[in-house]
């Protein structure tokens, strides 16, 4: 898993709650990566970041929001909006936008 | 939607045994990555090939790319037990945001 923290490990959320994920990298890597993994499925980007203070919607942004304040730290919020939140979710990092990708251990949101 | 598309979606072989996954993808790359996933975890980075690149090892790995074919293999020689997993290839998106874009994944089960 390198240099790049994830927390909490598992998450649950009750209807109509926001819930923030973190993730943490001490790679000094510019670019940022969420995504979403589904059981059995293959990865589908939420949002990513290429430089701090800027960020992207990728293929599945939809109930979800991100920020990037510091070049360290890039947490997503899904908000109550995304109604099938329930899903494994994996952040990235890399050096640049095709370069190779870092990736966290993975938190587990599960909805009560 | 997914750039990569691995063949097959599920592998079973005995230890000692070599496997052989395929990737078939759409559109024109500069590179092509591989990444393996243990379940429940983040995913490793493997292996990167670039498009002038035909072959490429990295110990029991090794990968072939075919861009007349828009097809990637990845074979692991002398299989042993632990590398039971999910295995994904990834490629750039071109245009103006180039982000990679993962496969839907071979679950590889090596049987002791």
């Amino acid at each position: 898993d390198g240099g790049i923290t994830q927390s909490p490990k598992y998450l649950f959320r009750k209807e109509g709650q926001n819930v923030t994920l973190s993730c943490e990298q001490n790679l000094n890597h510019d670019a940022m990566y969420w995504y979403r993994q589904d059981p059995g499925q293959g990865l589908r980007l939420i949002y990513y970041s290429q430089i701090v203070n800027d960020f992207q919607k990728g293929d599945i942004a939809e109930g979800y929001s991100v920020s990037r304040e510091k070049k360290e730290s890039f947490p997503l919020t899904v908000t109550s909006a995304q109604k099938n939140p329930t899903a494994f979710y994996l952040c990235a990092s890399s050096l640049g936008i095709q370069e190779t990708q870092y990736f966290g251990p993975g938190t587990r949101l599960l909805v009560l | 939607s997914q750039q990569g598309e691995e063949d097959p979606q599920a592998l079973s072989i005995q230890e000692g045994e070599n496997a052989t996954m395929n990737c078939s993808y759409k559109t024109s790359i500069n590179n092509l990555q591989w990444y393996r996933q243990n379940s429940g975890r983040g995913l490793v980075h493997l292996i990167l090939i670039r498009s002038n690149e035909r072959e490429k090892h990295s110990g029991r790995l090794r990968v072939t790319l075919d861009t007349s074919k828009k097809s990637s293999s990845l074979l692991i020689t002398a299989s042993r037990a632990a590398d039971t997993a999910s295995y994904f290839c990834a490629t750039p998106r071109g245009g103006a945001t180039n982000k990679l874009i993962f496969g839907t994944g071979t679950l590889l089960a090596v049987q002791p």
